[in-house]
This record gives C-alpha cells, structure tokens and sequence, in this order.
C-alpha cells in the first residue's frame, strides 16, 4: 500500500519563476494539506483541498494556489517565486475533512531551493 | 488557534523511558491533542492522539491532564530510532498548526 507520494524530490528555481509540485494521497484518502517547512522550524499550514476545492487556508499570500483532481491527487503552485520560498514542502493526506479522529500522512516533502 | 509550549530540547539514554511535556492552555473544548515526531530527512509521522482520557498505542503513551490544559507523550523505551523532533498539535479541523517541538536526543 503506498502512502504519500510527492514529486518531484528536490527543485531549483530563480526568482520569479513559477513551481508546480505534485501530490498523490495514501489510497483511500480523499482529504490533502500543504505545508512549508523552513529550515530548522516545524511545518506551516498553506492549506487544504477536499472535495476539489480549498477548504481551509494559512496565512499565504494569494501567490501559492493549488488544485485537487477527481483521482485525489494534488498540485501546489507558487508564483512570483521570491529567495524566501525555499523550504520543504510537504503535503498530508487524510481519510475525511471532517472526522478529526484521522491522523494525517505526510509525504517526505518536495526541498525547493531559490537561487 | 491555541497556543503550545514545549521544551526546545531533551535528552534521553537507550531504553529508559521518555517524557515529552507539552503545555496548551488555551486549548478549546473540542480540540483534539496530537502528537507527531519529524526523523531527520522525513516528513512528520503521526504518533498518537487524544482527547480526554489516557492514550495507548504500540508506539507510545498519551497522558492527558484532567484539565486538558497539559499533556505528556511517554515512549515507553526509548531507542535509537526515537531521537527526532516531536511536536504536540491541538487541533480539531486537520489544519495542524505545528509549533517548533521538541528535538529529542537518545544517547546509547
């Protein structure tokens, strides 16, 4: 049974740019999260798709968007990119929005590095 | 969005018992308590979760104050494998708002 997956491992961007990264949730999960983890600090909540649509959403400017697909899977986009975007980036999925008994699977994170 | 307090750091030494404090005084009477732990070069892992009552699961221990405002994560027999970071996560819509946790250390 494979868990989360993200792709791609690692990227490397300019100022800027604009980034794609890619989720796919644990089977049977239908619930995904973002967060960024900067280095040496505990991950942040960018936000949450369920149902194809954003349900809940961090303190993160309108330049990191996403989207959830009908299969579940997940993309995160970040434009405009700026040096203090590089992170980890990792995403969570989960059974059901809305029974918070179900713990979340992380992935091992997507390291964006801005040059 | 409540407020954790954990140690920044803690030491322990292989197979003796654990116990990671975490303070959460504003927690609402529907959060959940959940802890998670970060191995190096890993996304986070769940560990356990509770509510009210006392947690038990194959990795560890949860004990909850009757006051919900403080819990404690107890690793029964710390290994190797246990040194990371571990956070505690009052939460109840699964938008985890991780505070900086607290690395733990296993010496053998």
């Amino acid at each position: 049974d494979a868990g989360v997956t993200q792709s791609p491992t690692h990227l490397i961007k300019t100022r800027g740019q604009q980034v794609t990264l890619r989720c796919s949730p644990k089977s049977g999960h239908d619930t995904v999260s973002w967060y960024q983890q900067a280095l040496g600090q505990g991950p942040q909540f960018i936000f949450q798709y369920y149902e194809e649509e954003e349900r809940q959403r961090g303190n993160f400017p309108d330049r990191f968007s996403g989207h959830q697909f009908p299969n579940y899977s997940s993309e995160l986009n970040v434009n405009a990119l700026l040096l203090g975007d590089s992170a980890l980036y990792l995403c969570a999925s989960s059974k059901t929005r809305d029974s918070p008994n179900q713990p979340q699977h992380f992935g091992d994170g997507t390291r964006l590095s801005i040059l | 969005d409540a407020k954790t307090t954990q140690p920044n750091s803690m030491e322990s030494n292989e197979e003796e018992p654990v116990h990671l404090p975490c303070n959460h005084s504003t927690i609402s009477g529907t959060d959940y308590i959940h802890w998670y732990r970060q191995l190096p070069s890993q996304g986070p892992e769940y560990v356990i979760h509770g509510l009210t009552s006392n947690v038990n699961n194959r990795m560890a221990s949860l004990a909850i104050a009757e006051d919900r405002k403080s819990s404690t994560l107890i690793l029964h027999r710390a290994t190797l494998r246990d040194a990371a970071v571990y956070y505690c996560i009052p939460d109840n819509n699964n938008d985890m708002r991780f505070g900086a946790g607290t690395r733990l250390t296993v010496k053998p």
